[in-house]
């Protein structure tokens, strides 16, 4: 299994500043995920982060409100820019397991006044 | 589009009772299937899975049976503990992109669990 730390793991934010997330992994894997959970929903993926490579946005999230680097094969951030209210949520980055499981890291809860 | 409906919580259970989450899913194809569990303060850790038609996952006393027929994967267990509070998520894998993508996970709403002494 793979163990994966966040930073920070909560953070109260002003609105139109921006936050940028870490995710550390105890491993070398070549796909990252970034999820967000956003207050009573579930996990929606925001990207899959490969190293060496632009991330791939899902529908509805774009680079410029969330851009990624993927620096290493054990590390990625994910930066919430111009943050609003409605980006406070939960953000949760992940690396494949076997048989198509996931190994979540902690999360990273976020508030924006 | 693929999605995953749980029950709504939140749910509140006495020691020893007996546990049903519900869950279901619209997918095309076959999908895989997940219980996922966090803890308070934790990550997300997989509980079980089953990965075709009438398997049944297992772990720590708690099973699902996949139901293609009424594309159900309900989560059981016959006795909780005060150690089993947490949120629940029931998720699905694409058919057939694990290997490209590494995973596209489809989750439920999540359903918060609380044990009583």
């Amino acid at each position: 299994s793979a163990v994966i730390s966040q930073k920070p793991s909560r953070d109260i934010c002003q609105r139109g500043t921006s936050l940028t997330i870490q995710c550390q992994v105890d491993s070398q894997v070549t796909m990252m995920f970034w999820y967000r959970q956003q207050p009573g929903q579930s996990l929606t993926l925001i990207a899959t982060a490969n190293q060496g490579s632009e991330a791939t946005y899902e529908s509805g999230f774009v680079i410029d409100k969330f851009p990624i680097s993927r620096p290493n094969l054990t590390f990625s951030t994910l930066t919430v820019s111009n943050m609003s209210p409605e980006d406070s949520s939960i953000y949760l980055c992940s690396v494949p397991g076997g048989s198509e499981t996931q190994y979540f890291g902690p999360g990273t809860r976020l508030l924006v006044l | 589009g693929n999605s995953v409906t749980q029950m709504e919580g939140p749910v509140t259970l006495s020691e020893e009772a007996f546990l049903t989450i519900n869950c279901t899913y619209t997918a095309t194809g076959y999908p895989s299937l997940f219980w996922y569990v966090q803890y308070p303060g934790e990550g997300l850790q997989l509980l079980l899975k089953a990965t075709k038609a009438d398997d049944k996952g297992s772990n720590k006393g708690f099973e699902a049976t996949y139901r293609k027929e009424t594309t159900s994967f309900h989560l059981e267990k016959g006795s909780v503990q005060v150690s089993d509070s947490a949120v629940y998520f029931c998720a699905l894998s694409d058919e057939g992109v694990w290997e490209t993508s590494g995973s596209r996970l489809t989750f439920g709403e999540g359903t918060q669990l609380t044990v009583n002494p």
